[in-house]
């Protein structure tokens, strides 16, 4: 079945700096790509997705870049401030469902953004 | 508008009782969800409903767990005779035709 691996578990950068998350996947068919952020005691919300028929998108501060020949998806955050510090947590439809619907979540990323 | 509602936001119960956790999805949305988050992990998938279709009850971790969702909108999480490892959050979700939004979560604690 999808397989949904994302790398680091855990990432701090100082406030100002750029942080990237990745992720893989294993289904090629997989087109559709959402990235929920969890703060402490909050429920994950969805902060930004992307479809396979594009291979970038951005939304302010944060861009996803997706790389469908190698099936790996990054999120990309630039200028991180303290609010930025949660837990990330990328995902890929489960085999055999349409985009957007049963989709599996990665482990997340605890980033921490020091003063 | 309203987002995805659940209740209760705490439950705590005595280990062998049966629960039943709610959860009201965004109006409109054909899909629902269920997952369980303990402490400082991930999401676990349980339960997947689309319109009325069978529901993908692939997640479910033992027959003590069922889901059933009434009218197309309102669903119902069952846990029978729970046990200590049952306490996570659990949280609903549903969506449309792009990402799940989700709802607060209930809390349960299995003493």
């Amino acid at each position: 079945g999808e397989n949904v691996e994302q790398h680091p578990s855990t990432l701090s950068v100082q406030e100002g700096d750029s942080a990237v998350i990745k992720c893989t996947y294993s289904d090629s068919a997989s087109n559709y790509f959402p990235w929920y952020k969890q703060e402490l005691g909050k429920r994950p919300q969805l902060i930004i997705d992307i479809r396979s028929n594009v291979g970038e998108k951005k939304d302010q501060r944060i861009a996803v870049t997706l790389n469908k020949t190698a099936k790996h998806f990054s999120l990309h955050i630039t200028e991180t401030q303290p609010e930025d510090s949660a837990v990330y947590f990328c995902a890929a439809p489960s085999p055999g469902y349409s985009s957007a619907s049963k989709i599996i979540f990665g482990s997340g990323t605890r980033l921490s953004i020091r003063p | 508008g309203a987002g995805v509602s659940q209740s209760p936001s705490n439950k705590v119960t005595e280990k062998g009782k049966d629960v039943e956790l709610r959860c009201d999805p965004i109006s409109g949305h054909t899909a629902l969800y269920w997952y369980r988050q303990s402490l400082g992990q991930g999401l676990e998938f349980l339960i997947y409903f689309q319109g009325n279709s069978a529901p993908d009850k692939s997640g479910l971790p033992s027959d003590r767990f069922s889901a059933e969702r009434t009218g197309g909108s309102v669903s119902t999480l069952t846990i029978q005779r729970t046990q200590q490892e049952d306490s996570a959050v659990y949280l609903c979700a549903s969506s449309s035709q792009g990402g799940q939004f989700f709802g607060p979560g209930t809390r349960l604690t299995v003493l």
